[in-house]
């Protein structure tokens, strides 16, 4: 089983600051990445999928890159409603899917 | 409005049984795959089951497999999540969620609408 590990644990920053959250893959899923903001007590949103496209919706502000093991999710300028756990996901080896452990982008 | 909406969870014994449902709205459900995804108290996500928009192929989490059945009426626009001999490590909140279609294809195993899910404990 493919193996998501997600850095940091959490994030601690200020709105209108940079977010950069990591993603790594026990071995590689070429782009087969996606990544999911969820909010306290709400279901999961879909943000990007296949490492850098952006789901419908989406703020421009959500961007993602990487391709292997190593992914990345940046937020360019916090916004109020982005502070949320963030979760990688991975379908190279469909079936079956695998999420990382989480991300934590909480306010400073 | 794209809507799925959860129901039938509860508490129940373990060894027990439980049929989740799901309703969909505000798009053409016999066009898309759905998924099964849970999340255990104060835990990550887990991926639980899949079915196609055709009712085939149908997959499952090696957690779950032999336990749980998937299935779908496109009829009445409803998800189901037959779920037998219940164990106390499936008390979850399980939530519906719609398979990405993308240029015409499925991208199942990606989830771009999700429901607000329903609860299971398992507990004597």
């Amino acid at each position: 089983e493919i193996v998501l590990t997600q850095s940091p644990a959490t994030l601690s920053l200020s709105p209108g600051e940079r977010a950069t959250l990591s993603c790594r893959a026990s071995q590689s899923v070429s782009s087969y990445l996606a990544w999911y903001q969820q909010k306290p007590g709400q279901a999961p949103r879909l943000l990007i999928y296949d490492a850098s496209n952006r789901a419908t919706g989406i703020p421009a502000r959500f961007s993602g890159s990487g391709s292997g093991t190593d992914f990345t999710l940046t937020i360019s300028s916090l916004e109020p409603e982005d502070f949320a756990v963030y979760y990688c996901q991975q379908r190279s080896s469909w079936p079956p899917v695998t999420f990382g452990p989480g991300t934590k982008v909480d306010i400073k | 409005e794209v809507q799925l909406v959860a129901s039938g969870g509860g508490l129940v014994q373990p060894g027990g049984s439980l049929r989740l449902s799901c309703a969909a709205s505000g798009f053409t459900f016999s066009s898309y795959s759905m998924n099964w995804v849970r999340q255990a108290p104060g835990r990550g996500l887990e991926w639980v089951s899949y079915i196609s928009s055709s009712r085939s192929p149908m997959y499952y989490a090696d957690s779950v497999k032999g336990r749980f059945t998937i299935s779908r009426d496109n009829a009445k626009n409803s998800l189901y999540l037959q779920m037998n001999s219940l164990r106390a490590e499936d008390t979850a909140v399980y939530y519906c969620a719609r398979g990405l279609r993308y240029s015409g294809y499925d991208w199942g195993y990606y989830m771009d609408v999700w429901g607000k899910g329903t609860t299971v404990t398992v507990s004597s």
